[in-house]
């Protein structure tokens, strides 16, 4: 089945600066990328997502990026806030349903 | 429109026991998917239901069942209960109408003593 690794596994970075997060996933047929944002007590939430036939999408200050020849896809947050504070779990889907396989996820911290 | 809905938001079983926890999707959509989430291991999937029929499994004991009713809603079962079980239960629900993307609930806290 599909296998999904995340790094950094936790990340701290100050306000004001850029942080990136990286997976990789094994499965060639994997089509839909999601990135999830959980803040602690609540439940995860999608934050941006790509399809494979797309190489880049940016909303405001995230921003995705996918590479299918290497199998990977990373997370750019720019201009990082104390609220961007919490985990993010990327995930990738390669079935025919919905269902997601996750990464164990970043935990990132913005210090002001 | 309503979010996806979780019951019960927290649970106490001891070893042995059985559980049974509900998942109410968004309405219109059909797809329920679940996933236990715990500290070291993140977010594993453990099963998805379309139409009452489950489409797709992970990599969990039997203990693990589920099913989805005609309204779409859904229940999973967890049977002779371990500690390592305990967990946060999610449950995800897609739709066409959603582009596909998985809207989560709240989750249903399980502790097994």
């Amino acid at each position: 089945g599909e296998n999904v690794e995340q790094h950094p596994s936790t990340l701290s970075v100050q306000e004001g600066d850029s942080a990136v997060i990286k997976c990789t996933y094994s499965d060639s047929a994997s089509n839909y990328f999601p990135w999830y944002k959980q803040e602690l007590g609540k439940r995860p939430q999608l934050i941006i997502d790509i399809r494979s036939n797309v190489g880049e999408k940016k909303d405001q200050r995230i921003a995705v990026t996918l590479n299918k020849t290497a199998k990977h896809f990373s997370l750019h947050i720019t201009e990082t806030q104390p609220e961007d504070s919490a985990v993010y779990f990327c995930a990738a889907r390669s079935n025919s349903g919905y269902a997601l396989n996750f990464g164990k996820g970043t935990s990132l911290l913005v210090t002001p | 429109k309503a979010g996806v809905t979780q019951t019960p938001r927290y649970l106490i079983k001891t070893r042995g026991q059985q559980v049974t926890l509900s998942c109410s999707p968004i309405s219109g959509h059909r797809s329920v998917s679940w996933y236990q989430q715990t500290p070291g291991q993140g977010l594993q999937f453990l099963f998805e239901y379309f139409s009452e029929t489950q489409r797709n499994k992970g990599n969990f004991p039997g203990r693990f069942s589920g099913r989805q009713f005609s309204n779409s809603r859904s229940e999973m079962n967890v049977s002779t209960l371990e500690l390592g079980d305990s967990a946060l239960y999610l449950c995800a629900s897609s739709g066409s109408s959603g582009g596909n993307i998985q809207y989560f609930g709240a989750g249903t806290r399980l502790s097994v003593l």
